[in-house]
């Protein structure tokens, strides 16, 4: 069966500062992934997604970027950290684009 | 832009008494999904819908699309208290291959009170 992690749980980064999430699929080849920021209370706003390797799509302007350096891996990256970053990050797989989403457990991150 | 508008944003119950969100689309839907949020959670696919007119239960739970692919509901029957979290639709648009999307709607929060 197929699983995906997303690591850490949770951050607290000061303003200004790099970040790097990480998520990882096992058990499927060549999915889609995807990247989604959610705010306290909030929907879910999509921030990039991948139909293959080195393919990025970005849906929002910001300060963030992704990579995907291997099929089952997709990295969200910022250089500089704002306040406004702060919010619950979700990395999800699809096999392919309107199928259902499989959420990773999320990343809680703050930003001080 | 594409939007999937669910309705309501908040909704307050007894437990016991009965709960509908609605989504609506703006253009036909190649399928449209549903999701639950657990508080502190993330996201758990629940169901698919695909054809026009599609029934389907789980539980007490019961999901429509509807004739013209636009819309869908869901609903619950009897409440209980393990039902509170955030219920999100999400409207598939098929562009072939792996060029689809899918559309969330913003989710409508439930919460039961004992």
């Amino acid at each position: 069966s197929q699983t995906i992690h997303q690591w850490p749980a949770t951050l607290v980064q000061p303003v200004g500062s790099p970040l790097s999430l990480e998520c990882t699929v096992e058990g499927t080849s060549n999915p889609n992934l995807y990247w989604y920021r959610q705010a306290a209370g909030r929907g879910l706003q999509l921030l990039f997604y991948s139909v293959g390797i080195g393919q990025i799509s970005s849906e929002v302007p910001q300060n963030l970027s992704a990579s995907r350096p291997q099929d089952r891996q997709f990295i969200l990256s910022s250089k500089k950290l704002l306040l406004s970053d702060s919010g619950f990050y979700l990395c999800a797989w699809s096999p392919w684009g309107d199928q259902p989403q499989h959420f990773g457990d999320g990343t809680r991150l703050s930003i001080l | 832009g594409q939007q999937v508008m669910q309705i309501p944003q908040y909704q307050h119950v007894q437990e016991g008494e009965d709960f509908t969100t609605y989504c609506n689309s703006s253009t036909t839907l190649s399928n449209i999904q549903w999701y639950k949020q657990r508080p502190g959670g993330h996201p758990v696919f629940l169901i698919q819908l695909v054809k026009s007119g599609e029934v389907k239960k789980q539980k007490r739970l019961t999901f429509q699309f509807g004739e013209a692919k636009k819309n869908s509901s869901l609903h619950i029957t009897a409440t209980q208290t393990t039902d509170v979290g955030t219920y999100f639709c999400a409207g598939g648009r098929d562009y072939g291959g792996s060029q689809g999307n899918l559309i969330f709607g913003k989710g409508t929060k439930l919460s039961v009170k004992p």
